[in-house]
This record gives C-alpha cells, sequence and structure tokens, in this order.
C-alpha cells in the first residue's frame, strides 16, 4: 500500500528566505508525485507532478520539487518565499497511471512567512 | 461559470436533517470525486464516478449517499449525520483517458464546509 509522510504540520519562513517542505512517500512501484496548494477558503491547487523523466519538476509560482528515489522523497523548495505563499501544502502519490482514484495525501503542512 | 463550483460553501445542520451538496464542474471532464477534509488529518476519498458509474466508495457510512446523473454534475446527499462528520467536504474532477491514462491532475471546488450540531 502507498502512504504519504509530511513530517510537522507547520513550517515558518522569513519573506525571501528558502522554503523546503518535506515529503516521503512508500509505494511498492514507480510512483507518481504531486504537491498541491490550498489557499485560505479555496480548494487544492496542483503545483507540479512528477510521472517520469527529468527528476527534478518545476512547478507555478516558483516552486520546484526533486524525486529521490534512493531516499523515498519528494521535497518541495522555492529560493526565495514571498507573502503570498502562505498556504497549506500537501504532497500526494499515486501508483497507478492515470489512477487519480488512488492518490493517497499526506496530511498536509501549514506555510507561514513572516515579513 | 468556470472550474468546479460547489454548493452551499456553508451549511450547518442537526442531526435530523436531510440535505444535500452539489457540485458542478464546466471541464468537460468524465470522472467526478467526493473528498472529506477534517483537521489535522489526511485527505480522504469518499466516491469517485466515472463517466457516471460509481468506481469507488471507501467504507462510507450509509449516511452518506451519492448521485451522479451526469457527467458535469455530482451530489452528496446528507441524513442523520453524526458530530464527527463536521468538515470540509471537497468535490473534484479529472478527464480519464482511453487505457486508464490521464494528466494526474485534479481540479477541485472550493469546498462546502458542514457543521453538524
Amino acid at each position: 500500500a502507498q502512504s504519504v509522510t509530511q513530517l510537522g504540520s507547520h513550517v515558518s519562513v522569513s519573506e525571501g528566505a528558502l522554503v523546503l517542505l518535506r515529503c516521503n512517500y512508500s509505494s511498492s512501484v514507480p510512483p507518481y508525485l504531486f504537491w498541491y496548494v490550498q489557499y485560505p477558503n479555496q480548494g487544492l491547487q496542483l503545483l507540479l507532478k512528477y510521472t517520469t523523466g527529468a527528476t527534478l519538476v518545476k512547478g507555478i509560482n516558483g516552486f520546484e520539487a526533486e524525486f529521490k528515489k534512493s531516499e523515498t522523497s519528494f521535497h518541495l523548495t522555492k529560493p526565495s518565499a514571498h507573502m503570498s505563499d502562505a498556504a497549506e501544502y500537501f504532497c500526494a502519490v499515486s501508483e497507478r497511471p492515470g489512477a487519480n482514484s488512488k492518490l493517497t495525501f499526506g496530511k498536509g503542512i501549514t506555510l507561514s512567512v513572516r515579513p | 461559470e468556470t472550474g468546479v463550483t460547489q454548493t452551499p460553501r456553508h451549511l450547518v445542520m442537526g442531526m435530523t436533517n436531510k440535505k444535500s451538496l452539489k457540485c458542478e464542474q464546466h471541464l468537460g471532464h468524465n470522472a467526478m470525486y467526493w473528498y472529506k477534509q477534517s483537521a489535522k488529518k489526511p485527505l480522504e476519498l469518499m466516491f469517485v464516478y466515472n463517466f457516471k458509474e460509481q468506481t469507488e466508495n471507501n467504507s462510507v457510512p450509509s449516511r452518506f449517499s451519492p448521485e451522479c446523473p451526469n457527467s458535469s454534475h455530482l451530489f452528496l446527499h446528507l441524513h442523520t449525520l453524526q458530530p464527527e462528520d463536521s468538515a470540509l467536504y471537497l468535490c473534484a474532477s479529472s478527464q480519464e483517458l482511453a487505457g486508464g491514462t490521464n494528466t494526474g491532475e485534479l481540479f477541485f471546488g472550493e469546498g462546502s464546509r458542514l457543521t453538524v450540531l
């Protein structure tokens, strides 16, 4: 069975600082990996995804993530945090191609950005 | 209207009430989903409909009853709920392609915040 671990529930950074949100997964087959963002009072929006090919994936709003098979990780980074990045971030894994119905989400991490 | 629209955005109901949540997608997708989002817990997949046929029911109590009359509309009928059912209910859609492939992206609505008294 697949699973996702997002350690901690809250990360706080200063504006302009590096953002690093950690995600580790377990999967019995090569996974599809996703990061979603949820702004207050909104639904989830796809930030980026890894399916096959290049392991460094670039997404919207300057975010990127790197798939590291040996570490079973898919950490999300952004070089310089902006106030508008404050939101909740969810990592998700899918084992079956095209199987959105089998997406397993992590608990989410709340990102706060200090002025 | 664009994307995925959910109504109502907020709902307060007693345990003996019957109410329904509505979801409409304007993206031409053929798969729709209900998720439950509770504080400090992972998103829980409740139901999946592909081409109007229910393909997933993740052990959801019968007090939740989904209905998918067409590929654009999805309902969640609520009956004799419990206080622990209070949560944000998210609807999502996706485009399932031939061979079971798709872009891997779910499009979410803004959710319906349900409070059961």
